[in-house]
């Protein structure tokens, strides 16, 4: 079974630095989906980041960028230029290759960003 | 852009007390979940539904739970008989499944806070 793991219950970062949250995680398949969720105070849950396990450059999106190493099955995220706004619970979470199946999330890690 | 919505936002209900949280998925989607996440914890899986009946669930999904799509919109969970341990944040999700355009991604709504007292 696939499973996710984040080993960082809780991490804080002053403003304007940059700060990385680990996620590893277990699975036999060559293929998949990965993502970084954040969970702001409101509970929603909002989309940071994707990787497809098949495309080897990292993904990017502005300050967010992920560290993918597929043969350590880790995938990390770093926040660059933290911003007050970035205070949330980040959350990895895996999807199995093919078009079905659920979405499995790591236990999450609160990050306080300090002005 | 195409969302997710869940109603109610917010419930709060007696022990024993049947609830029903409704949600209206993306309307091309067609795999639809129930995640739930107790105040602080990780977000668990409790079911997934596709073709009209359900594809996965969990040990959380027991016969206390249900889940239905009673006409071509909504998609709903029912607690039958809520245990105070019910007390949780349900988020209602889509996937689209279709290729080309599949990227693995959940569409999540905003989520039902359900509190049980």
């Amino acid at each position: 079974a696939q499973t996710v793991t984040q080993s960082q219950p809780e991490m804080s970062v002053q403003e304007a630095e940059t700060v990385t949250l680990s996620c590893t995680y277990d699975t036999s398949e060559s293929n998949y989906y990965l993502f970084w969720y954040k969970q702001p105070p409101s509970r929603q849950m909002i989309l940071v980041i994707r990787q497809e396990a098949y495309k080897q450059q990292n993904a990017t999106e502005n300050r967010f960028s992920v560290n993918f190493q597929k043969a350590a099955k880790s995938f990390s995220l770093k926040i660059s230029d933290s911003q007050l706004g970035d205070t949330a619970m980040y959350f990895c979470a895996f999807f199995p290759s093919g078009n079905t199946g659920k979405l499995i999330f790591g236990q999450g890690t609160t990050l306080q960003v300090k002005p | 852009e195409p969302e997710v919505t869940q109603t109610p936002s917010h419930q709060v209900t007696q022990m024993g007390q049947e609830v029903i949280l409704r949600c209206v998925p993306i309307s091309n989607h067609l795999y639809f979940y129930w995640y739930r996440q107790i105040l602080g914890q990780k977000v668990e899986f409790l079911v997934s539904f596709y073709n009209n009946e359900i594809s996965e669930k969990s040990e959380i999904f027991d016969d206390q739970f249900s889940v239905e799509r009673p006409d071509g919109s909504n998609f709903t969970l029912k607690i039958r008989s809520t245990k105070l341990e019910d007390s949780a944040m349900y988020f209602c999700a889509s996937l689209l499944t279709a290729h080309p355009g599949f990227t693995g991604e959940l569409f999540f709504g905003e989520g039902s806070r359900l509190t049980v007292l």
